[in-house]
This record gives structure tokens, sequence and C-alpha cells, in this order.
């Protein structure tokens, strides 16, 4: 079946240094991707959004990236924070239905 | 503006219990989503409800479970007759209309059955 999935399922980086978290999506209809952002014990946190008819978006520290030729999503963090460490997740926005992947652990180290 | 809120933020149930989880929408929201999320992994999506309809519950175990959404009260997801598989983060979301776009997460229950 289709599906959203991360390359990898944890990150370590250095506090201050830029973060990139990946994402391979296979869904080639999908048309408004989402990154969340989520604490232990807390639910997901809507961090940015990008749809299909861009190819980079930025926020506060964030930036998404969005290559449909090869179905690949990628969230950059400037900066790195020791708030930052959490588990991202992307999902992909079928109308009302959200498909995420697995999620990518991020760890801050000091 | 208060969030999406859940109740109980945790709950214990022995096998074969039912468990009965709340979600109150945020003011204006009408629309309100079921997730699932099973230790390390990502949110699963479960069922789609409109005041007092159900829209899309394609992500339900056929059995044991059910949700409504009242004209009044909050959304209630229903598991009866609990098993350990049935051991999760539960989520809630809402939206002002059918796009989850602005959708918004509330903290969750996490159901342990023993």
């Amino acid at each position: 079946g289709e599906s959203v999935g991360l390359h990898l399922p944890t990150l370590s980086v250095q506090e201050g240094d830029n973060s990139i978290i990946n994402c391979a999506y296979s869904n080639s209809a999908s048309d408004y991707f989402i990154w969340y952002k989520q604490e232990s014990g807390k639910g997901p946190q809507f961090i940015i959004d990008i749809r299909s008819n861009m190819d980079k978006r930025q926020g506060q520290r964030v930036t998404v990236l969005l290559n449909k030729t090869v179905k690949h999503l990628s969230l950059q963090i400037a900066a790195t924070q020791p708030g930052d460490s959490a588990v991202y997740f992307c999902a992909e926005s079928n109308d009302y239905k959200l498909s995420f992947g697995a999620g990518t652990t991020v760890t801050v180290r000091a | 503006n208060a969030g999406v809120m859940q109740n109980p933020r945790h709950l214990v149930r022995r096998r074969g219990q039912e468990a009965r989880l709340r979600c109150s929408p945020m003011k204006g929201h009408s629309h309100v989503y079921w997730y699932r999320q099973l230790p390390e992994e990502g949110l699963k999506f479960m069922v789609y409800l409109q005041k007092e309809n159900i829209i899309d519950e394609s992500g339900m175990p056929k059995e044991r479970f059910s949700a409504e959404f009242p004209k009044e009260g909050p959304s209630i997801l229903r598991i009866q007759q609990v098993v350990r598989g049935d051991s999760a983060a539960y989520f809630c979301a809402s939206s002002p209309g059918p796009k989850n776009t602005e959708a918004f997460f509330g903290q969750g229950t996490r159901l342990t059955v023993v």
C-alpha cells in the first residue's frame, strides 16, 4: 500500500548546528504535506506545511523542501536548540485524512 | 480559547473491560478525527466525525470499536472488551471545516490494558 516514511529513525545533532530530517512518500497524488513535532507525552504539534505546487517554504528557523520528482520531503531546522529534541513526523494529506510516517527522533547534544 | 481537550490522559483497563475516551474539540470546531499511535510508530487514522455523523470509519477495527460525536458533549471513542493489543496512545484532532489543514491535536489518552 501507499505510505509515508522517514529515512532515519534517529538523529543526533550538536546544539547550534543545523538539522535535516528526511521523508519519502509514495502517493504521487498527494497535494499537501505537513511536518509535526511530538514531544514526549504530548500530541503532535504543527510545524510547517507545504503544498505540491511549491518546492520550498520557510518558517521561523525551519524550512521544508519538496521534491516531487523523487517524492521526497525534508525539514531543515536552523541553529538547533535543546527544545528541538522530539520526534518529528511528516504527514501527507488526502482531503481530511492524514497519513503519518514512523517518525525521526531528534536528540540535541549540549 | 482552550485547545483540544482529551480525558483521561491515562487509562488502565483489565482485559475484557470497556474503555471510554473523550475528546472535546476546540471551540467552533465541528469536525473531529481520531488517530491511534502504537509505540515507536506514527499515528494511524481511525475515524472522522462531524456532529452526529460518522463520515469515514475506514480505520476503525471492525469489532469492539465505536465512535460518536453527539450534538451536545464530547466525542467518545469506545473500546469494548479490551485486549492487550489495544494498548496505545489515542489522539483526537479537531478542525473548523472538513479540511485537516487546520486541524489541531489534543494531548492524547494513553490506554494500558493489563
